[in-house]
């Protein structure tokens, strides 16, 4: 079935990055967009940017510019998220989401990613 | 880029109908037909409720629909059911390969 498999919780400390992956099965990876959207603990859920596996074009929250990369692997049909310079506001669960069409809704969502930033 | 404006929380006894907002702007809910909904049990991933204002992916209840009037779109769940209890989201594209999320509505089966 199409699924969508995140990698382990971890924990980090303030200042490391966390490179978090998910892996889609099930669909045609070049075919449809993966979403970044985090959740901090009692939080709502923020859009954090967009990846097109078909040709890599990227957009992303102008606050996280700098330090988040969206990138994804066609030949594993995974996507990867990079976090650098975590601070502890980072601490959140990260979902990756497929895109339903190039503009479409988040219709196959990961389990979720723990990223706990601590010293 | 503002976070959608949703109730906090919205209440209703079993059986009855209740509606959930979602204010945007002229630059995303006004603006494109492009309104989704989600339903997020604590713990757990969202689930697509309802997308393009008003469509529902196969296997969702034909009690959730969806509607949009200028820069606000709405959620109702008719029939509330006990399981309905969770925490609803709305969403829209907001032009350029970028999504806003609202802040989020907890909804109470009394």
């Amino acid at each position: 079935q199409v699924q969508l498999v995140q990698s382990e919780a971890g924990v980090k400390e303030p200042g490391a990055s966390v490179k978090v992956s998910c892996k889609a099965s099930g669909y045609t990876f070049t075919t449809y967009g993966i979403s970044w959207v985090r959740q901090a603990p009692g939080q709502g859920l923020e859009w954090m940017g967009w990846i097109s596996p078909y040709n890599g074009d990227t957009n992303h929250v102008q606050k996280f510019q700098g330090r988040v990369t969206m990138t994804t692997d066609t030949s594993t049909s995974t996507a990867y998220m990079e976090v650098r310079g975590l601070r502890s506001d980072d601490t959140a669960v990260y979902y990756c989401a497929r895109n339903a069409g190039a503009v479409g809704a988040f219709d196959i969502w990961g389990q979720g990613t723990k990223v706990t930033v601590s010293s | 880029q503002s976070a959608l404006t949703q109730p906090a929380s919205v209440s209703g006894s079993p059986g009855q109908s209740i509606t959930i907002s979602c204010t945007g702007t002229s630059s995303d809910v006004g603006r494109f037909n492009l309104v989704s909904w989600y339903q997020q049990h604590p713990g757990k991933a969202p689930q697509l409720l309802i997308y393009g204002v008003n469509k529902r992916p196969s296997g969702v209840s034909n009690r959730f629909s969806g509607s949009k009037s200028g820069n606000t779109a709405s959620l109702t769940i008719s029939g509330l059911q006990a399981e309905d209890g969770s925490n609803y989201y709305c969403c829209s594209f907001a032009g350029s390969t970028t999504w806003v999320f609202g802040g989020g509505t907890k909804v109470t089966v009394l």
